[in-house]
């Protein structure tokens, strides 16, 4: 079965520092990554995803996020973050083929003005 | 331990068949609770809000008779795919929000109509 860790479950930070969020996976074929977001109040929006190709793949908002296959990881980056970034953030796996969709427990991250 | 309960997590079913998904909030009350769908290759998209004690609110595109939502208590909704065709298979899941901050996802079922 394929799990997902996120390693940060709070992280408070000024506007304008650099972000990232840790994202470890656990599946041993291939897989679909991705980050979503979560606003106050607000329901899930993806940020970005990757599927195959280059594995340095920038989402919106400029966020950024890289795969790094042995590792088993899908960091999530930004680096300037703002006030209006204060949200949880999910990251999700699924496995190739007809396998779920597996969701991390969130990071929330506030950022102080 | 889990905090939300989704259930079945796999399903197989016949063309023209109804399907009923259910979600449960097991640690704490929702009076609101998102039902999502994945196709292969493609990201999560939200299908509808789950309002207890009143209709859903289905996102666009999203036909409120074949996708049937009853939140009938603080602690559960259910998704019922009437009819179920080919087209609906794909993985679905629910997530129920804490408050503003917190959301919490089900397991999801994995839905293959035949």
């Amino acid at each position: 079965a394929q799990s997902v860790s996120q390693h940060n479950h709070h992280v408070i930070l000024s506007e304008a520092a650099s972000l990232e969020l840790g994202c470890n996976y656990s599946y041993g074929g291939t897989v679909n990554l991705f980050w979503y977001v979560q606003y106050p109040g607000q329901h899930l929006q993806l940020l970005l995803k990757y599927f195959s190709g280059d594995p340095l793949v920038k989402g919106i908002k400029g966020f950024e996020a890289e795969f790094i296959k042995s590792k088993f990881s899908f960091n999530l980056r930004k680096p300037s973050v703002q006030w209006s970034d204060t949200a949880e953030y999910f990251c999700a796996v699924r496995g190739g083929g007809a396998d779920g969709l597996t969701f991390g427990k969130g990071t929330h991250l506030i950022i102080q003005p | 331990g889990a905090v939300v309960s989704q259930h079945p997590s796999r399903v197989i079913c016949k063309s023209g068949t109804s399907v009923k998904i259910e979600c449960r909030s097991l640690d704490f009350q929702a009076t609101t609770m998102f039902w999502y769908r994945q196709f292969p290759k493609q990201s999560l998209m939200l299908m509808a809000t789950s309002n207890e004690g009143s209709k859903a609110t289905y996102e666009q595109g999203v036909e409120k008779d074949k996708f049937l939502i009853n939140h009938a208590s603080l602690t559960l909704s259910t998704l019922t795919v009437t009819s179920a065709h080919p087209e609906d298979s794909s993985f679905y899941i629910c997530s129920v929000p804490e408050g503003d901050e917190k959301l919490f996802f089900g397991s999801g079922t994995q839905l293959s109509v035949l």
